[in-house]
């Protein structure tokens, strides 16, 4: 089925250790976006991308990489995780103009 | 950087009443506004995208007006539900940046 998947769902990790989260879609959307859920802030968006190899900074960019190689795939990369950084990751994709952005099932990533 | 103001921070109301909130915005250089519905354990879903001035949308008892020369947006839900409960979010389209959300109780 179409749609935004991410990968894993759930993960636990250690302070200091590169984690790699996936998220892909098969509709071909021009945008996709990670968000963190943060506790009195909702979402905030980490990066995001216009189309493939265009990425750019959101509000909390810092200890994160992305990249996008193909138009379906969007990776997120936490270079040396931080508790801090333990949170709900969300995915998301827009087609472009004034259309509806559509959310993937969320990772959950726990950092001891 | 657009920031996206949302009150109240939290609602609670009794089953049957009806209720609204605000999504406020800075006017220059609008081009949409997205309202979501996010439940708790769930991913944000998309109720309207909204872009021109004085547009109203309808969803069932949830609608939404829109105000682009003074930045703002309300969110109404007529004879709320038990199963509103939920946050309400507003993005603006420029950089899809969310407001902290106004989250709603409503209690049977």
């Amino acid at each position: 089925d179409a749609g935004i998947t991410q990968s894993p769902r759930y993960k636990i990790t250690e302070t200091g250790r590169q984690v790699t989260l996936m998220c892909h879609q098969t509709w071909s959307h021009s945008y996709m976006f990670w968000y963190r859920q943060d506790l009195g802030h909702g979402l905030r968006l980490i990066y995001y991308s216009a189309a493939a190899d265009i990425t750019d900074k959101g509000e909390v960019p810092d200890g994160y990489v992305v990249s996008r190689s193909k138009t379906e795939n969007f990776p997120l990369t936490l270079e040396s995780a931080t508790r801090s950084q333990t949170s709900v990751y969300f995915c998301a994709t827009l087609r472009g103009g004034p259309y509806e952005q559509y959310f993937g099932p969320g990772t959950r990533l726990t950092v001891t | 950087i657009l920031n996206v103001e949302q009150s109240p921070q939290s609602l609670h109301v009794q089953e049957g009443d009806s209720t609204n909130f605000t999504c406020s915005f800075p006017s220059s250089n609008f081009y949409a506004l997205h309202w979501y519905r996010w439940e708790t354990a769930k991913s944000p879903e998309a109720l309207f995208v909204m872009t021109l001035n004085g547009d109203e949308k309808k969803k069932g008892r949830i609608s939404a007006t829109l105000n682009t020369k003074e930045g703002y947006s309300y969110l109404y839900i007529k004879g709320s539900q038990p199963e509103d409960s939920a946050t309400y979010l507003c993005a603006l389209n420029n950089d899809m940046r969310f407001g902290a959300g106004t989250r709603l109780t409503v209690k049977p």
